[in-house]
């Protein structure tokens, strides 16, 4: 099955710096690439999310890159901000949009310093 | 606003007990799934189902089982919990044809002592 490795796991930066969240997949028919937030004591939400005909999307400070090839995808978040403090999950899904459901990474907990 | 709830949102059972968690729906999504979390694991894939007919395994269905009452409901149980299920549960929905990836309900936190 699919298996997919986030890093890092805890990641902390400065208030206004960027933030690169990086996750790798291991089978080749994957082709949806979500990214869900999820504050304390929250529900995972969606913030954005990649299909594999497309190298990059953007959605205001937030972006997502791809790289089948390597089979790699990365979130990145530029001035980030204190609300952006949250724990962030990359997946994976052959179906179309993850239908049939998602391989999640383990999480990464971003922690942004005022 | 449309939504996913689950009940119980908490719930502290005893070890070999048989426990039902519910899952509804009013976002008119087709597909919905359970998933399991804990810490530093992420989100594991228990069972999803695509409509009332259709139940799939996911990747650890082990000592769970589904019911897909109605399109708008899905149920999971634990027939003999056990410590080791102590857990975060979550259901979820998704709309094959927006297919804009899954959407979660509040959770239920789930002790078994």
């Amino acid at each position: 099955g699919e298996n997919v490795e986030q890093h890092p796991s805890t990641l902390s930066v400065q208030e206004g710096d960027s933030a690169v969240i990086k996750c790798t997949y291991s089978d080749s028919a994957s082709n949806y690439f979500p990214w869900y937030k999820q504050e304390l004591g929250k529900r995972p939400q969606l913030i954005i999310d990649i299909r594999s005909n497309v190298g990059e999307k953007k959605d205001q400070r937030i972006a997502v890159t791809l790289n089948k090839t390597a089979k790699h995808f990365s979130l990145h978040i530029t001035e980030t901000q204190p609300e952006d403090s949250a724990v962030y999950f990359c997946a994976a899904s052959k179906g179309g949009g993850g239908a049939d459901g998602l391989t999640f990474g383990k999480g990464t907990h971003l922690i942004i310093q005022p | 606003d449309a939504d996913v709830t689950q009940t119980p949102r908490n719930r502290i059972t005893k070890t070999g007990k048989r426990i039902m968690l519910e899952c509804s729906q009013t976002k008119g999504h087709d597909r919905m799934y359970w998933y399991r979390q804990d810490p530093g694991l992420g989100l594991r894939l228990i069972y999803y189902s695509f409509d009332v007919k259709d139940i799939n395994k996911g990747e650890i269905s082990d000592g769970y089982s589904v019911s897909r009452q109605a399109q708008a409901k899905f149920s999971l149980s634990l027939e003999s919990a056990i410590p080791n299920q102590t857990a975060l549960y979550f259901c979820a929905t998704s709309d094959l044809v927006a297919g804009a990836g899954a959407f979660f309900g509040q959770g239920t936190r789930l002790t078994v002592v």
